[in-house]
């Protein structure tokens, strides 16, 4: 199964700034089947971003998916209050899906 | 709109067994395979499965292979999930899902989770 590392584990940042996030995988992911998720305590995940770089619906625009192959990062453009949370990538081009372990983007 | 909705929070012994319900509404029920994924206390994401509710076909994880069961019953909505042999590790809050597009393992809806604590 394809392993993914998310890096950093954590990212103590101000409202404002900007947030990267990266992902990799331990092999390439085909058709850049790469999503990406929040989830705040007690909530269930919440999609952001499929195919790589496809916001779902009603995700602001501040969030922002590339990547390919084996390397993927998630852009948040300018932190608001709401975005301090866990972020997940998940691969689905080959079985199983899998997931990172997150990265936690806490208030500094 | 879609919703998922799973029934509440379950207390089980070491050894028995768990049924969690995942009731949908806002969409077609057999147009989407429904997924299951936990989430041990303070942990990342596993994915357990799938079932095609049109068909009942379902996709294991092969960790959850003979371990887990996924069904459906089509005339209310709603998709299960039970694991047997409990084990302490095993209490995780349990989520269902449904994919993004058909056939493409991304999770656009999710239920509320369902706690489930292994306990003796």
């Amino acid at each position: 199964e394809i392993v993914l590392t998310q890096s950093p584990g954590t990212l103590s940042l101000s409202p404002g700034e900007r947030a990267t996030l990266s992902c990799r995988a331990s092999q390439s992911v085909s058709s850049t089947y790469l999503a990406w998720y929040q989830q705040k305590p007690g909530q269930a995940p919440r999609l952001l971003i499929y195919g790589a770089s496809f916001r779902a619906t009603a995700i602001p625009d501040r969030f922002s998916g590339s990547g390919s192959g084996t390397d993927f990062t998630l852009t948040i453009s300018r932190l608001e209050p709401e975005d301090f949370a866990v972020y997940y990538c998940q691969q689905y081009g080959s079985s199983p899906p899998t997931f990172g372990q997150g990265t936690k983007v806490e208030i500094k | 709109q879609v919703q998922l909705v799973q029934s509440g929070t379950e207390v089980k012994k070491p050894g028995a067994s768990v049924k969690v319900a995942c009731k949908a509404s806002g969409y077609t029920f057999s147009d989407y395979h429904i997924h299951w994924v936990r989430q041990a206390p303070g942990q990342g994401l596993e994915w357990m499965g799938w079932i095609n509710p049109n068909s009942g076909g379902t996709n294991y994880a092969q960790k959850f292979q003979g371990w887990v069961t996924m069904t459906r019953d089509t005339s209310i909505n709603t998709a299960y999930m039970e694991l047997n042999r409990l084990a302490s590790d095993d209490t995780a809050v349990y989520y269902c899902a449904t994919e993004g597009r058909l056939g493409e393992s991304f999770f656009d809806y999710w239920g509320q989770g369902t706690l489930v604590t292994v306990s003796s």
